[in-house]
């Protein structure tokens, strides 16, 4: 059975920064890409940053520019998002997703249960 | 990039079909067949239901179909049953590497 599985979410100050990570396990983890899509408290879906199998190429929304870096460690079958000087708006559940196929965008298969990140003092 | 647009509401009574709005523009749903929509039940993560704005995974109910017309897609639900009560979100690729959500819809069944 394919599965991600994220940790490392929690309360930090403003400022701060945190690291998220997201383990897959049922499937060849370096054949796909991964994203962080996130979703604050009563709100919507909003994508955050992807990166492509082999950890080649990465992305990220205009939100999270500067601050927030994706990168995989495919031995470990484990993406990160390393997040920094975080703002009360980053605060939401963060999932990470595996695309469908390594052609497809935005055609997220599998998704994991999430972790939650609060920014607050 | 701005979020695509979606009603924020639905409605429909059990049996009924409701068929749910999502629109963008030329650079993204007009654009590109990389069209999709979750539907998410609450405290769940979502679930992929119409990828390829036509295309269903395997174990999605044939009563979901998807469709799109110029800038705007849609989602609609056939034969609606209780436990399609949820949100549901469309998502395109904007191009430039950049992904889009709809501000989601809340499928409510009388």
């Amino acid at each position: 059975e394919m599965q991600l599985l994220e940790s490392g979410g929690g309360l930090v100050q403003p400022g701060g920064s945190l690291r998220l990570s997201c383990e897959g396990s049922g499937f060849t983890f370096s054949n796909y890409a991964v994203n962080w899509v996130r979703q604050a408290p009563g709100k919507g879906l909003e994508w955050v940053s992807g990166v492509t199998g082999n950890g080649a190429s990465t992305f990220y929304a205009e939100s999270g520019k500067g601050r927030f870096i994706i990168s995989r460690n495919n031995p470990k079958n484990t993406v990160y998002l390393q997040m920094s000087s975080l703002r009360v708006e980053d605060t939401a559940v963060y999932y990470c997703a595996k695309e469908l196929s390594p052609r497809t965008r935005g055609t997220f298969d599998i998704w994991g249960q999430g972790t939650m990140v609060t920014v607050s003092a | 990039q701005s979020a695509l647009t979606q009603p924020p509401s639905a409605s429909g009574s059990p049996g009924q079909s409701v068929t749910i709005s999502c629109t963008g523009t030329s650079r993204d749903v007009g654009g590109d067949k990389y069209v999709s929509w979750y539907q998410q039940h609450p405290g769940k993560a979502p679930k992929l239901i119409i990828y390829e704005v036509t295309e269903r995974p395997s174990g999605v109910p044939d009563r979901f179909s998807g469709s799109k017309f110029g800038n705007t897609a849609s989602l609609t639900v056939s034969g609606l049953q209780p436990e399609d009560e949820a949100d549901y979100y469309c998502c395109s690729y904007g191009g430039n590497n950049n992904l889009v959500f709809g501000g989601g819809t809340k499928l409510t069944v009388l």
